[in-house]
């Protein structure tokens, strides 16, 4: 059975930092990308980041951009999303997601995210 | 960025009935169009990739169509537990963007 299950949420101040992790199971975890998608309370989803399967390739929204850092380790089968210079607006649920064709396609495995709240 | 708009924002319909969702990009994302549905309190889920092809057990009433930038689901009689919101994707350019979903409600 395939799971994802991330953690490391939590509440922070603006300005600071976190470190999310996603771990997986029940696949062949280094032949598929994995995606970080948020969605704030009470609005809709929104794509964070996607990591290739193999770690080479590295995309990023641009609400984002230069702030987080994805990153994974596939004997580890975990993916993580660093987060930096955290702002109130990143106040979301954060999911990780596997996607459907290896490097393509849609998400088909979702965890059950992780709550990062940024608040003062 | 294509952005996706997705209409009606809400949909009321009664169990039994037919529901139609429409999904448009605004600029062409081909055959790259999938559809969610998500439940309060729960991770979204996959069920439709490809604009057309049901993603794995998902029943045969859900069904998409389209290509381009004009896309549909269709729910051909709905359920109970098909009340739920419902976002389109497309993975056809970065970034990936998602539609700002339609709520299917009960009438």
């Amino acid at each position: 059975e395939v799971q994802l299950l991330e953690s490391g949420g939590g509440l922070v101040q603006p300005g600071g930092s976190l470190r999310l992790s996603c771990a997986a199971s029940g696949f062949t975890f280094s032949s598929y990308a994995t995606a970080w998608v948020r969605q704030a309370p009470g609005k809709g989803l929104e794509w964070v980041s996607v990591i290739s399967s193999s770690g080479d390739n590295r995309y990023y929204a641009d609400s984002v951009k230069g702030r987080f850092t994805v990153s994974r380790d596939n004997s580890k089968n975990t993916v993580w999303l660093q987060m930096n210079s955290l702002r109130v607006e990143d106040t979301a649920i954060y999911y990780c997601a596997q996607r459907l064709n290896g490097d393509y396609g849609p998400f088909d495995y979702w965890g059950q995210g992780t709550l990062v709240t940024v608040s003062s | 960025e294509v952005v996706m708009t997705q209409s009606p924002a809400t949909l009321s319909g009664s169990p039994g009935e037919r529901a139609t969702l429409s999904c448009r990009a605004s600029q062409s994302v081909t055959s790259n169009l999938a559809w969610y549905q998500q439940k309060p309190g729960q991770a979204p889920r996959l069920l439709i990739y490809g604009a057309s092809t049901r993603a794995t057990a998902i029943p045969a009433r859900f069904s998409g169509s389209g290509s381009g930038t004009e896309f549909t689901l269709t729910i051909s009689s709905l359920q109970s537990e098909d009340f739920a919101v419902y976002y389109c994707q497309q993975y056809n350019n970065w970034p990936l963007t998602f539609g700002g979903g339609t709520k299917v409600e009960i009438k």
